[in-house]
This record gives structure tokens, sequence and C-alpha cells, in this order.
């Protein structure tokens, strides 16, 4: 079974500031890894998908890496912005299509 | 507009009751999964569904029931055997294992 780690737990930053969360897994043989913002009291939203055969995506101030090998996905956010701040979950699946697994999260405060 | 539908957003249950959470989806998604989020636990997974008439145990199937009888809808009952229900619980679906997961709003269930 997928482990997957999120570190920091939680992280305040100024606002402008650039960061990075940090996701680990166990199994190499990862398929999919999803990054996910969640709101407080609120479903999740998706916010990056790398496929199996992908090393990073792009959307927008956001960019997520993955390295298989080293069982490390990362998320950059660039110049954070007070409505940045929410709760930011990573996710990974095997191509058992079982279902994903999740990290405890990283709970995100941008001051302004 | 495709989606995922939860209802209700809020449901409190009596020791001793059944309850059943619905999960819909116009998104022609094949899969569907139920989840449960307690503070501090991340998400864990109850049940899933890969095709009609067919559903698998997740992590913490104990004192959940589930049924596929249509695409669209994956409701699930939360019995008298679990004896923790309260929690925030999450449906998700997806259309196969080349593509991301999509999240309903929640369903926050509390016994009183």
């Amino acid at each position: 079974k997928q482990e997957v780690t999120q570190i920091p737990a939680a992280l305040s930053v100024p606002e402008g500031e650039n960061l990075v969360l940090n996701c680990s897994f166990t199994d190499s043989a990862i398929y999919n890894l999803q990054w996910f913002r969640q709101d407080p009291g609120k479903g999740l939203t998706s916010l990056l998908l790398i496929q199996s055969s992908q090393r990073e995506q792009t959307s927008g101030r956001l960019n997520a890496s993955l390295d298989k090998s080293s069982g490390r996905s990362t998320l950059y956010i660039a110049a954070s912005q007070p409505g940045d701040s929410a709760t930011y979950l990573c996710a990974g699946d095997s191509n058992s299509g079982y279902a994903l697994n999740f990290g405890k999260g990283t709970s995100l405060l941008v001051t302004p | 507009d495709g989606g995922i539908t939860q209802s209700p957003k809020y449901l409190f249950r009596k020791e001793g009751q059944n309850v059943t959470l619905s999960c819909e989806q116009n998104l022609n998604h094949d899969a569907m999964y139920w989840y449960r989020q307690d503070p501090g636990q991340g998400l864990r997974l109850i049940y899933y569904s890969q095709i009609v008439n067919d559903f698998q145990k997740g992590d913490i199937a104990e004192g959940y029931s589930v049924s596929r009888e249509k695409k669209e809808s994956f409701p699930l009952t939360v019995t008298s055997a679990q004896k923790n229900p309260t929690a925030f619980y999450l449906c998700a679906t997806r259309t196969d294992l080349s593509y991301g997961y999509t999240f309903g709003s929640g369903t926050r269930l509390t016994v009183v």
C-alpha cells in the first residue's frame, strides 16, 4: 500500500514569498500523483495531475514535479497571495487502479 | 454543468440509527469512491466501485455499506455498527487510470 507523507504539516509565510511543499511516497511504482487544495469545510479541488509518464506539470503560479526514483514530489507556489491560504494535499495511486492514498496535508497561511 | 453532488451537506445521526449519504455524478465516470476525513488523519478510503453492480472494500469499510445500481449513483450507508461515525465524508469519481480524481463538496455527519 502506498504511504504518503507531507512536510511540513503547517507553514506560515508573508505575501509574495515563493514556497515549496514536499510530498514523499514509499512505493516507486506510483502511477499518478495529484495535488489538491482544500478550504476549511469544503471538498477537494484538483490543482495538478502528474500522470505516470510525466515528470512535472504547471498551472499559473503552481508547478509540481515528480521523481519516482527518489519517491518525492514537490509543489512550488510562486509569489504567494493571501488567497492561497488553504490545506494542500498530495495523493498517489498505483496502476492497479485501487484508489488514491493521501498524505495528511500541509496547512498554508499566507499573511498580508 | 458536469459535476458531483453530495447531499445533504450536514447530517445528524442519533445513536443506533442508520443514515444514507448520497453521491450523484453526471460526469459519466466509471469509478466512484467514498473517503472519510478526520482531523489530523487525512483521507481514508471506505469503499470504491469501478463498475456498476460491483464494489470493493477500502481500508475502513467496517460499519459502512454501499450499492452501485446505476453508473451515476453511489450511496453510502453508515450503519449503527459504525461506532465513531462523526466525520467529513467525501465522494470522488474518475473516468480511467489516465485521469485524475474529481471530488464532491462533502457531507459532514455528526452523532447527537
